[in-house]
């Protein structure tokens, strides 16, 4: 069965740092670009950052720039956010999703919440 | 500068058929675009793929009742025999050096 599963979310304070983590299974993960989307509460769907098959370049919405950190580990079949230097406003549902001409397919989603 | 357009809720009646735009900003009109359906509390589920040319290509799994097509900058997705389960938000989005999503279009199935 081809599915993405995140984990890592949580509860942190303004200026603290998360890791997210998905694991890819069912298809061959090395293949293709991965992207972190994010839903903030009353709000769309935004995309947050990717990264290229062997990981040699990288992309990030203008806000996360300099705070958030996108990697990958193709033996692990493992895609990973580093977020630093939260905000409120980074509070949003995060998704992984795999890039094929549109993300074609999506994680369940972990739930990150930035709040003293 | 690319934007994709996309009125903010629209309503049909159960068993009727929905018409959603998604409008390319001046100068895009070539680009293609995947659709997204995002029920409540459930994450995102990939529909479609349209094309300038007005082809689409499904995901896996998505019943024949969804179909999309195009006309200039707009492209539309459409769905016939309204289901209850229909009732989500719709997003469009463009991939590759401008990736983005279109602001969403809430469906209430009436």
């Amino acid at each position: 069965e081809v599915q993405l599963v995140e984990s890592g979310g949580g509860l942190v304070q303004p200026g603290g740092s998360l890791r997210l983590s998905c694991a890819a299974s069912g298809f061959t993960f090395s293949s293709h670009w991965m992207s972190w989307v994010r839903r903030a509460p009353g709000k769309g769907l935004e995309w947050v950052a990717n990264i290229k098959q062997d990981g040699s370049d990288k992309y990030y919405v203008d806000s996360v720039k300099g705070r958030f950190t996108i990697s990958r580990d193709n033996p692990k079949n493992s895609l990973y956010l580093q977020m630093n230097s939260l905000r409120a406003e980074d509070t949003a549902v995060y998704y992984c999703a795999r890039d094929n001409d549109g993300f074609d397919i999506w994680g369940q989603g972990t739930m990150v919440t930035v709040s003293s | 500068q690319l934007v994709l357009t996309q009125s903010p809720s629209a309503s049909a009646s159960l068993g009727a058929s929905v018409k959603l735009t998604c409008t390319l900003s001046s100068g895009h009109s070539y680009y293609a675009i995947a659709w997204h359906q995002q029920q409540p509390e459930k994450a995102p589920r990939f529909l479609m793929r349209v094309y300038s040319d007005g082809s689409h290509n499904k995901g896996d799994g998505i019943p024949d009742r969804f179909s999309g097509f195009s006309s200039g900058a707009e492209r539309y997705l459409s769905i016939s025999s309204l289901q209850s389960e229909d009732e989500a938000d719709y997003y469009c989005q463009v991939w590759g050096g401008d990736m983005m999503f279109g602001g969403g279009t809430r469906l209430t199935v009436l």
